[in-house]
């Protein structure tokens, strides 16, 4: 089946910590989105990657790290430095970044005490 | 300031019932315009992807619609059932770059039995 994955469905950290959150897709898409859902609010981007190895920030990057070593992977690193982690974050992917659907994978809830 | 607005937040129809959602942004030169449907605590599932140049898409039992000069778009659904309860958003994009898509806050749609 093609798709995308993240993992865990449920993360729990204390706060202070790094926590990085899992994003695959076996769909051979080049772009991959992280987006940040809060309750009563639209999705808001973290960061995109148009291509391996490169990425761009999104609206709000401040306290996130990502890296694209990889076409299939996406990960996302929650820094302490990210005033208020406790949210769920949905990862996407696309064909190409432009005018093309975007396909999201099943989220992952993030609680930070 | 580009921003997406859903109204209603919530709606409750009988099953069987004709129903439109609707979904208005400001600045009418969008890019495209995607609908999806998020079921609670799940990711999104891409529903339908309206480019500029076209007035309507349609698959199964749902139809969009695009009205660019008026700055609206509507997800029609026909011949409503229980499973089609879920939230509704949208998302316009205004250029071909990722960082320029913003999500309504969605309609909570709820069919009775």
């Amino acid at each position: 089946d093609g798709g995308i994955t993240q993992s865990p469905k449920y993360l729990f950290r204390k706060e202070g910590q790094n926590v990085t959150l899992s994003c695959e897709q076996n769909l051979n898409h080049d772009a991959m989105y992280w987006y940040r859902q809060d309750p009563g609010q639209g999705l808001r981007l973290i960061y995109y990657s148009q291509i391996v190895n490169d990425f761009q920030k999104g609206d709000i990057a401040e306290g996130y790290s990502v890296s694209r070593e990889k076409k299939e992977s996406f990960p996302l690193t929650v820094t302490s430095a990210q005033k208020n982690p406790t949210a769920f974050y949905l990862c996407a992917s696309s064909l190409k970044d432009g005018g093309y659907e975007q396909y999201f994978g099943p989220g992952t809830r993030l609680t930070v005490t | 300031k580009q921003e997406v607005t859903q109204i209603p937040a919530a709606l409750s129809v009988p099953e069987g019932e004709n129903l439109v959602l609707n979904c208005s942004f400001t600045d009418s030169a969008i890019y495209n315009l995607q609908w999806f449907r998020q079921d609670p605590g799940k990711g999104l599932t891409s529903l339908l992807l309206i480019q500029s140049s076209q007035r309507e898409q349609t698959s199964g039992r749902l139809n969009a619609s695009l009205d660019k000069s008026s700055g609206r778009s509507t997800l029609y659904i026909a011949a409503s059932q229980p499973g089609d309860s879920a939230t509704y958003l949208c998302a316009p994009k205004w250029d071909s770059s990722a960082s320029k898509i913003i999500f309504g806050s969605g309609t909570r749609l709820s069919i009775r039995p």
